[in-house]
């Protein structure tokens, strides 16, 4: 069966610090990789979503970038949070011809 | 572009009573249409999916949703809801995966169920 592990799974970060959130996916190869952001109130943002090993596709401008430098691992970086990159982070996978996305237990990000 | 709503930000039900979430789409095409629940500080659990054909579908735990395309809707329904439904539910809309939308799911800004005993 398939599993997805994000880590960590809380994380406070001064403002100006960098960071990087990682998401493995396990049981599983060549997968659809996708992150959202939900922010209080506010649903699930697309940020990045990806199709293959280097291949990065952003849907809104930010602060944040997205790599994937392994089949099955999504790694969300920062150079410098920002107060407003506070939110609950979700990474999801999605079988390459599949329609479902199945998504991990999250990261809550505080930025002060 | 496609886009969900869901009218209710926040609906409180005793226990034992039915449960209606509605959710309404926009799409050009046949959708793809989820539901899903999250609880407090976890990720999002698949309750059930539309595809094709019958268009009332079986979920986990009780739910079941029907497809009403004249209405652009895909309301998630539970004939008795039981304390342990308490959480945030999240309707969502996507393309086919052979198109190029890359299965990007468009989601609704969700539903807050709050069960009384």
């Amino acid at each position: 069966s398939q599993t997805i592990h994000q880590w960590p799974a809380t994380l406070v970060q001064p403002v100006g610090s960098p960071l990087s959130l990682e998401c493995t996916v396990e049981g599983t190869s060549n997968p659809n990789l996708y992150w959202y952001r939900q922010a209080a109130g506010r649903g699930l943002q697309l940020l990045f979503y990806s199709v293959g090993i280097g291949q990065i596709s952003s849907e809104v401008p930010q602060n944040l970038s997205a790599s994937r430098p392994q089949d099955r691992q999504f790694i969300l970086s920062s150079k410098k949070l920002l107060l407003s990159d506070s939110g609950f982070y979700l990474c999801a996978w999605r079988r390459r011809l599949g329609e479902t996305q199945y998504f991990g237990p999250g990261t809550r990000l505080l930025v002060l | 572009a496609q886009s969900v709503t869901q009218p209710d930000i926040h609906i409180t039900v005793s226990e034992g009573a039915s449960l209606e979430l509605r959710c309404n789409y926009s799409y050009g095409a046949t959708p793809y249409l989820f539901w899903y629940v999250q609880s407090p500080g976890q990720g999002l659990q698949l309750l059930l999916k539309y595809f094709s054909g019958d268009t009332l579908v079986q979920g986990i735990k009780g739910f079941e949703a029907e497809f009403k395309r004249s209405q652009s809707s895909f309301n998630l329904r539970k004939p008795s809801v039981h304390w342990s439904d308490a959480a945030e539910y999240f309707c969502a809309v996507g393309a086919n995966a052979g198109g190029t939308s890359y299965g990007k799911l468009t989601f609704g800004q969700g539903t807050i169920l709050t069960v009384h005993p």
